[in-house]
């Protein structure tokens, strides 16, 4: 596994506005990806984001509303703009550290944002 | 048709008493099966993961699949108050295929003592 940090692991925001959500961890990977949970659902995935690449999105998600920025094998950004109330989730990235044929992710500590 | 489907629960179960936790999928071409387990506030933990047919066992967990049927199951033997939380059952295709874990929506453990 591997130790994955977030930052902010909570913040309130105002209508309109834009939030930036850090992922860093403590070795390099290949593949990070960000999640979204609403409240008492489970996860759905965002977007995924590879070094060197644009990140690749899901349906239902788009670039302009949640740019990913992923300078280097252990950090990635994701940009929550112009936020309402819907928007109010848990934030979660995640990473796959394993070197074989198959995924295993592990989640970061997780940002939880409220809109108001 | 969801893509992967747990029952919500709750289930509830005895200390000392097997939990049975179930999910089904509907993509034959999965081929990795994972159990998070997410307490209240926190983000999910990878307790188990399978990949052949059959049961894999790690201390009181047992992940049974089968991919005939797409079924996977989780066993928590001894259940303790502390395996009370929310199982997520996630599936994925071999790296070559893409990156794409896809959650059910989690079953609710109460463990009561």
């Amino acid at each position: 596994s591997a130790v994955i940090s977030q930052k902010p692991s909570r913040d309130i925001c105002q209508r309109g506005t834009s939030l930036t959500i850090q992922c860093q961890v403590d070795s390099q990977v290949t593949m990070m990806f960000w999640y979204r949970q609403q409240p008492g659902q489970s996860l759905t995935l965002i977007a995924t984001a590879n070094q060197g690449s644009e990140a690749t999105y899901e349906s239902g998600f788009v670039i302009d509303k949640f740019p990913i920025s992923r300078p280097n094998l252990t950090f990635s950004t994701l940009t929550v703009s112009n936020m309402s109330p819907e928007d109010s989730s848990i934030y979660l990235c995640s990473v796959d550290t394993s070197s074989g044929a198959y995924n295993e992710q592990f989640f970061g500590p997780g940002t939880r944002l409220t809109v108001l | 048709q969801k893509e992967v489907e747990q029952n919500s629960g709750p289930l509830s179960v005895p200390e000392g008493a097997i939990a049975s936790l179930n999910c089904t999928y509907s993509d034959r071409g999965s081929q990795s099966f994972f159990w998070y387990r997410q307490y209240s506030g926190k983000s999910p933990e990878l307790i188990m993961f399978i990949y052949s047919n059959g049961d894999k066992e790690d201390g009181r967990f047992t992940a049974q699949l089968n991919k005939a049927s797409q079924y996977v199951s989780l066993l928590i033997r001894d259940s303790q108050p502390s395996d009370s939380a929310t199982y997520l059952c996630a599936v994925d295709k071999i790296k070559a295929a893409g990156n794409k874990l896809t959650f059910g929506g989690g079953t609710r453990v109460l463990v009561k003592p």
